[in-house]
């Protein structure tokens, strides 16, 4: 049973425009989230992080919303960049109630097209 | 410095082979992960070491067996493996084990069993 699920396995998007990745959770004791960005050979990279106690959190041209009431985050990029053609994993774990782990999503493949 | 090395990149062995993963940083974080990830799958969580103790071991198979000799290494000691244990193998490490501690991940190494 997939407690974080992201249910677009592939995003094509044009350079400059926004990109939006998406993501559910199903188990309530999670409270903390991340995205993380992976490039072929490489391990995957912290790029964002939300707790439950907030709505939005911003860096750069990357903003992750959440929304608590739907189980549902998203992960904004604008403008996109071709650099930015990655998999980005969706990532969440409970900060309370003893073993924290975090559990991952499938990921979603964003190619940017110049 | 924020880099977790893995050794080797890549891995071929047979079923009744013993071979080793090593897994490096050098950033003084007290936390070490192995994970492992299939194609098209997430990356799942095997085990867990916080302060050279493990921790959570998620019912992992006594073929994989892990070991922190020191706060900068963690191996992963494989035994007696099945084709289906092919994957990526990654490691990562983060200042303590709580889920909101940033976790850095190595390269991974890719294994093949035949």
């Amino acid at each position: 049973d997939q407690q974080v699920k992201q249910n677009s396995p592939s995003l094509s998007v044009q350079e400059g425009r926004i990109s939006i990745l998406n993501c559910d959770y199903t188990n309530s004791m999670f409270d903390y989230f991340l995205w993380y960005k992976k490039y072929p050979a490489e391990g995957p990279t912290f790029l964002i992080s939300i707790s439950s106690i907030k709505d939005k959190n911003e860096d750069g041209r990357f903003t992750v919303f959440l929304n608590k009431s739907a189980k549902h985050l998203s992960l904004h990029i604008v403008p996109s960049q071709p650099g930015d053609s990655a998999v980005y994993f969706c990532a969440a774990g409970p900060t309370q109630g003893g073993s924290e782990k975090l559990v991952f999503g499938k990921g979603t493949k964003l190619t940017v097209n110049p | 410095d924020t880099e977790v090395t893995q050794t080797p990149k890549h891995l071929v062995m047979g079923m009744t082979n013993k071979k080793s993963l090593k897994c490096e940083q050098h950033m003084g974080h007290r936390a070490m992960y192995w994970y492992k990830q299939k194609a098209k799958k997430p990356p799942e969580l095997m085990f867990v070491y916080s302060y050279e103790k493990l921790s959570i071991n998620e019912s992992v198979p006594s073929r994989f067996s892990p070991e922190c000799p020191n706060s900068s290494l963690l191996n992963l000691h494989l035994h007696a493996l099945q084709p289906e244990d092919s994957a990526l193998y990654l490691c990562a490490s983060s200042q303590g084990d709580r889920v909101f501690e940033t976790q850095y991940f190595g390269p991974g190494t890719r294994l093949l069993v035949l």
